[in-house]
């Protein structure tokens, strides 16, 4: 399978833990994106990386959340002191490096919940 | 602020039938749109685009017609087909800026055979 993958698919940890997510883009793929999705609501744009650069953060995402790609490869999005409110979907997503016109191709998600 | 709206949740259609589903955006600079199929406990399969130099786009059953003056974009189906049920997504994006991509909040199509 040659699509973008993401593990574990499903966490549930006690509030206050730390979760770590792991995202492995389409091979060729330079661009990797991270989203949110919560009940009703469309994904939520919370990163992005060029390579290893990342070059933009939502607000959404707070001081507890740290994403990386250190090698340009494969990314993680890391959760500390995980608070009920960030249960949700936690989608990766790769795209093609082109001027414009790309589209990105989603993994199968990582739901997250925390009690 | 909602840059890319899905104004009707849900919608309802026979198979056989055309189903449309509409899109509006309110920013424009974006020149790239998208529409995403994404099925319950999944992630967003991608399905059609378009870009602001065409007014249409066609795959299979699927066209997307794109109304540029009126910031307004819909996804066609026809003929629908009960495994059509899903939620949709529209997404946007600028060239200029970021690459980020905007998605609307979907709409959830429901194929009755």
């Amino acid at each position: 399978d040659t699509g973008v993958s993401q593990n574990p698919r499903h966490k549930i940890t006690k509030r206050g833990q730390n979760v770590t997510f792991r995202c492995d883009p389409i091979s060729e793929h330079n661009r990797l994106y991270w989203y949110r999705q919560t009940l009703g609501q469309g994904p939520e744009f919370l990163t992005y990386f060029q390579n290893e650069a990342q070059l933009e953060k939502s607000r959404l995402l707070s001081d507890r959340f740290s994403a990386e790609r250190p090698k340009g490869s494969f990314s993680t999005l890391e959760i500390q002191r995980t608070e009920q409110g960030d249960s949700a979907m936690y989608l990766c997503a790769s795209s093609p490096d082109r001027a414009s016109g790309n589209t990105i191709y989603f993994g199968e998600g990582s739901w997250l919940t925390v009690v | 602020d909602q840059q890319v709206k899905q104004n009707s949740p849900s919608l309802s259609v026979q198979e056989g039938r055309i189903s449309i589903l509409n899109c509006d955006y309110t920013n424009s600079m974006f020149d790239y749109f998208l529409w995403y199929k994404k099925y319950p406990a999944e992630g967003p399969t991608f399905l059609i685009s378009i870009s602001s130099i065409k007014d249409k786009n066609e795959d299979g059953r699927f066209t997307v017609f794109l109304n540029k003056s009126a910031k307004h974009l819909s996804l066609h189906i026809v003929p629908s087909q009960p495994g059509d049920s899903a939620v949709y997504f529209c997404a946007a994006s600028a060239k200029s800026g970021t690459y980020k991509y905007i998605f609307g909040t979907g709409t959830r199509l429901k194929v009755l055979a």
